[in-house]
Parts: C-alpha cells; structure tokens; sequence
C-alpha cells in the first residue's frame, strides 16, 4: 500500500487528454511539500517529467503539465502519442518517520 | 553530458551482502545528492535513502536501517549501496538517483539501475 495512492491504470486515444491523480495526506502533500512526476518506459530507467508541482525540465514537451491543490496532485497530458504509453509515478516528502520520501504505486497509461 | 553509470547485475544468496556503484560525470559531484530507489519486478519505486554527496550525510527508510549502508568517494566521483543479510523479496532493480535536499528536490538524472537477484 503506497503513500501517495494513484490509480493503477488510465487509457486515452491518440490525440485525447488524460490526467493522472495523486492523493496523500496532512504529512506529505498537504503539509505543503513539493511533487514530482517521473515516466517510465518499458524496460528503462524513471525519467522526470515534472518537478516542483508544475515546472518542466528542458526538453519535456508542453503536452506534458502538472498542479497541485490541498492533498492531491494531478498530471495532464494532452495530445496523447503512441509513445506516451508508459508507467508514471509521483513523488513527495514525507514527514512521517517510516520514509522521508514516497512515491505513488504507479499508473499505467495505455494509448487506444 | 551529466551520467550516472551504475555497475553490473548481481546473483546472490540469501545472507549474503551486495554493493552496488554509482558513477557521475559531468557535474560536480559534490554539489548534489544521491538517492537509492528499488523496483521489484513489476512493482513501483521504492525509496532506500540518500546521502549528501557534500558531507556524507545519510537518511535511509526506516524498513531498510540496520541492512543499509550508503557511501560515497569524492575521488572518483562514486556513490555506493550496501545491502546485508539479503532476503528473496530483496530482488530488485535497483537505482541511483541525483537529488538534492530529499525534502524538495526531484531525482533528475538516473542511473541505468542494476538487476539484484537473491535466490539459493
């Protein structure tokens, strides 16, 4: 059971848009904390996608965004490509003392 | 181009202790941190700890102290992960990340991440 709860799958058609949910609590998101995304291909090493709730580092395309209010964060991509299809993951701090930080179960994104 | 090049997959035997390396490039070790994340297989990303690459300040996940040892040498701009008293549910690719202060800072760069196998 992770921290920060995902849904275990989303899908979309090419050309759609598609959010990406992430909820915690009072000790991570909710107390203020920063969220990260990363995208996982098959097979590859996490790649980060966003940083700092909504910034994107240089060569992320804009397709790709991100927000945060009270618990939760959320991804959107829109323009949905074929190359999208890959496992993402959110990250924060936590200020409990199992993990200082934590990470979301994941999301696989399917692309009709 | 900053790297972080990890070292090669690893078998082991329940018991057993396994090291695993880091290797940047590019940038100034030194001014950043690094981060240790596992993946079982077809699990999501587990975080292990990190240790300033500064000070050789550690703060490891609570499930993991006692078993984990993260080091660092400046000299070659290496990081390291110790892993002891391995257990089957210890498989995993394991990675390296750059990060800085654990409490704000995003993992930008990745390792390739190195395949630990734990069997008898």
């Amino acid at each position: 059971q992770s921290v920060l709860t995902q849904p275990p799958s989303v899908s979309g058609a090419p050309g759609q848009r598609v959010t990406i949910s992430c909820t915690g609590s009072s000790s991570n998101i909710g107390a203020g904390y920063d969220v990260h995304w990363y995208q996982q291909l098959p097979g590859t090493a996490p790649k980060l996608l966003i940083y700092g709730n909504g910034h994107r580092p240089s060569g992320v395309p804009d397709r790709f965004s991100g927000s945060k209010s009270g618990t939760s964060a959320s991804l959107a991509i829109t323009g949905l490509q074929a190359e999208d299809e890959a496992d993402y993951y959110c990250h924060s701090y936590d200020s409990s003392l199992s993990s200082l930080v934590v990470f979301g179960g994941g999301t696989k994104l399917t692309v009709l | 181009q900053v790297l972080l090049v990890q070292s090669g997959a690893e078998v082991k035997k329940p018991g057993a202790s396994v090291k695993v390396s880091c290797q940047a490039s590019g940038y100034t070790f030194s001014s950043h941190g690094i981060s240790w994340v596992r993946q079982a297989p077809g699990q999501g990303l587990e975080w292990m700890g990190w240790i300033s690459a500064y000070n050789g300040k550690t703060n490891y996940a609570q499930k993991l102290q006692g078993r984990v040892t993260m080091t660092t040498d400046t000299s070659t701009s290496t990081a390291y992960m110790e892993l002891r008293s391995l257990r089957s549910d210890d498989t995993a690719v394991y990675y390296c990340g750059r990060g800085g202060n654990p409490r704000n800072d995003a993992f930008d760069i990745w390792g390739q991440g190195t395949m630990v196998t734990v069997s008898s």
